[in-house]
């Protein structure tokens, strides 16, 4: 049982070359989160998706799109990167929207030059 | 403008003794409010939650605490402990996080 897994681990971008982060959990889970996280910001939520088939826009999500494949995978993709991109992305999955409890994945840490 | 606030960036508690991360929320509508725990180069873990319908809730060794009136609550940990050394991220309903307190444990 692996929970939430996150590829690739660590990548470095130029400015305007695009890229897709993974996101897969094995907990059957319904809902699925992207974050980033900044020094002195906490974590701030880029786009959800509630169930299969939909997504919504969290606080932060200009620049970037999300794919929800299947209910096991979630991809956030950079179209074309900055170097304000840069940061640490997590992906997060819950039950269900109800459900407040969040599982982590270990995080993609992205520079972006 | 952040909704959920952690005015404290860190805190050193000394082994043993209690410590005391805080977090301050503006919102009145949230209901539920959750603590999380993360290690360097991990993903944050669910460590305790509370509802609005209660004023406190215990796991063992952590006790989170609730001031709806002042919009406020408090995590308490006793006794402290160093793989307690961690940064700690308040969030409300899953969607607003506050910016974590990393705490360090002294031996």
């Amino acid at each position: 049982n692996a929970g939430v897994t996150q590829t690739p681990k660590f990548q470095v971008l130029k400015t305007g070359q695009s890229m897709t982060l993974q996101c897969a959990q094995d907990m059957n889970h319904n809902s699925m989160y992207w974050y980033r996280q900044d020094p002195g910001m906490g974590l701030r939520l880029i786009y959800y998706s509630a169930s299969e088939g939909t997504t919504d826009k969290g606080e932060v999500p200009n620049g970037y799109n999300v794919s929800r494949l299947n209910k096991r995978e979630f991809s956030l993709r950079l179209e074309s990167a900055a170097p304000s991109q840069t940061s640490v992305y997590f992906c997060a999955s819950s039950a269900n929207p109800a459900e407040e409890t969040q599982y982590f994945g270990p995080g993609t840490r992205l520079l972006v030059l | 403008d952040q909704q959920v606030k952690q005015n404290s960036p860190s805190l050193s508690v000394q082994e043993g003794r209690i410590s005391i991360l805080n977090c301050d929320y503006t919102n009145s509508m949230f209901d539920y409010f959750l603590w999380y725990k993360k290690y360097p180069a991990e993903g944050p873990t669910f460590l305790i939650s509370i509802s609005s319908i209660k004023d406190k809730n215990e796991d063992g060794r952590f006790t989170v605490f609730l001031n709806k009136s002042a919009k406020h609550l408090s995590l308490h940990i006793v006794p402290s402990q160093p793989g307690d050394s961690a940064v700690y991220f308040c969030a409300a309903s899953a969607r607003a996080f506050g910016q974590g307190t990393r705490l360090t444990i002294n031996p």
